[in-house]
């Protein structure tokens, strides 16, 4: 079946630090990618997606490339901030598979950034 | 746009007691709502997809007598969770798709705890 899967966390950064958050999937068709993001104590907010194969979703500074040739989509900002500081959530849906939009997730990776 | 709601966002019960929980779309029609349970530094779990008008569909493992579901409306969703006990504290997280197929908007979260 479909998965997804993120680096584990926690990523600890300072401030203005280079981010790489790693996400890499198996899905049977050709699915959606997500990012969403989690602040303490709060629901999910999307970050950014692509829907196809070398698109870029790109958002508040982060981007994500749908690479398909190496199933990946790792989440990347070049410089970040405390209030960065949240969980990061990696996600497909994957029509073939999951009929009614149905979302996989990853893990999670929390990030803290220092000041 | 593309606001989802939840009511209340923090609840406390005693045993046995039912709770119901609101999720609303404001700006948009949910054709489907997805209701999540999430545990501490976890993913999210899904529980069940809930259509307008029909019965909901719950996951393996969700026991649908316990965690019901109404979709009353195309902006409303609740879910009910019957004779409550303390392995049911968690963090319920509905979302709605609607605007844009392939994506869910996430409303913020309730804090269920049963004493």
């Amino acid at each position: 079946g479909d998965s997804v899967t993120q680096m584990e966390g926690p990523v600890t950064l300072s401030e203005e630090a280079f981010l790489t958050i790693n996400c890499t999937y198996t899905a049977t068709g050709y699915p959606s990618l997500f990012w969403y993001v989690q602040y303490p104590g709060e629901g999910l907010q999307l970050l950014l997606k692509a829907t196809k194969a070398d698109d870029k979703g790109s958002n508040k500074g982060f981007e994500a490339t749908y690479r398909k040739e190496t199933t990946s989509f790792h989440l990347e900002k070049g410089s970040v901030q405390v209030s960065d500081s949240a969980v990061y959530f990696c996600a497909l849906s994957d029509p073939l598979y999951n009929q009614g939009g149905k979302l996989i997730f990853g893990q999670g990776t929390e990030l803290s950034v220092k000041p | 746009g593309a606001v989802v709601s939840q009511h209340p966002s923090w609840v406390i019960c005693k045993s046995g007691t039912s709770v119901k929980i609101e999720c609303r779309s404001l700006d948009f029609q949910a054709t489907t709502m997805f209701w999540y349970r999430q545990f501490p530094k976890q993913s999210l779990m899904l529980m069940a997809t809930s259509n307008e008008g029909s019965k909901a569909t719950y996951e393996q493992g969700v026991e649908k007598d316990k965690f019901l579901i109404n979709h009353a409306s195309l902006t409303l969703s609740t879910l009910t969770v019957t004779s409550a006990h303390p392995e049911d504290s968690s963090f319920y997280i509905c979302s709605a798709t609607g605007l844009a197929p392939d994506t869910q908007y996430f409303g913020p979260g309730t804090r269920l705890t049963v004493l």
